[in-house]
């Protein structure tokens, strides 16, 4: 069964601090991961995405890792800031089907205080 | 950020009400997607349009039907809402040509049925 499972469910760190997010997942054939910020009452916004060929990749203050043999990824936020509070949404897309179907884990919720 | 809209953002009604969604996207994207999210839960998709009279049923169980008569517009219609409806609707469309299925998210429909 396509899983993607996402650790921890929720993190509380203070402003300026570094936190890395977990995401394992079970989804084959794959085609890439992608990390979403969702902030409260609003739509997913994209951070990354990663093929099967990158290991990582930055945006920002964001990086993201891939390793496509253990299936695990990471999301590491360095020197947050308040507005970094927000759900944080690992996405795994198959390659198996012309839609590209995506499978999201439930998210990390990540609250950042001053 | 993305150029794809919806209305109405919140909406409290009664048990037994017809109500309908709207979904626009400004970037001629042919693929269109409607996902359901509750509090702390993962993305489900429940209706996705391959294009123009294209529609689709997702994972999902939906009571809601959808119509996509013209490429930009691709809304969501409930003929008799209940309070199992409550959620949040989430609108999202993505370029066929484009490899990474990158999906742009509206900002949601927060339904709320009494």
């Amino acid at each position: 069964k396509n899983q993607v499972e996402q650790s921890p469910q929720s993190l509380i760190i203070l402003e300026g601090k570094n936190c890395t997010l977990q995401c394992n997942y079970t989804v084959s054939p794959f085609s890439n991961l992608r990390w979403y910020k969702q902030d409260t009452g609003r739509g997913p916004v994209s951070l990354t995405i990663m093929t099967f060929s990158e290991n990582t990749k930055s945006n920002g203050r964001y990086t993201a890792t891939l390793d496509a043999d253990t299936k695990q990824s990471s999301l590491h936020i360095t020197a947050s800031q308040l507005s970094d509070s927000a759900s944080y949404i690992c996405v795994v897309s198959d390659r198996g089907s012309t839609l590209g179907r995506l499978y999201f884990g439930r998210g990390t919720q990540l609250t950042v205080w001053p | 950020e993305a150029d794809i809209y919806q209305t109405p953002r919140y909406l409290v009604i009664g048990t037994g009400k017809k109500i309908t969604l709207e979904c626009s996207q400004t970037m001629g994207h042919d693929k269109m997607y409607w996902y359901q999210q509750d509090p702390g839960m993962e993305l489900h998709l429940i209706h996705y349009s391959y294009g123009v009279n294209s529609t689709e049923k997702g994972d999902l169980s939906s009571e809601s039907t959808v119509s996509r008569i013209r490429t930009e517009h691709f809304p969501l219609t409930l003929e008799s809402a209940r309070p199992s409806h409550t959620s949040q609707y989430l609108c999202a469309s993505s370029n066929v040509g484009t490899s990474s299925y990158e999906q742009y998210f509206g900002p949601g429909t927060r339904l709320t049925v009494t």
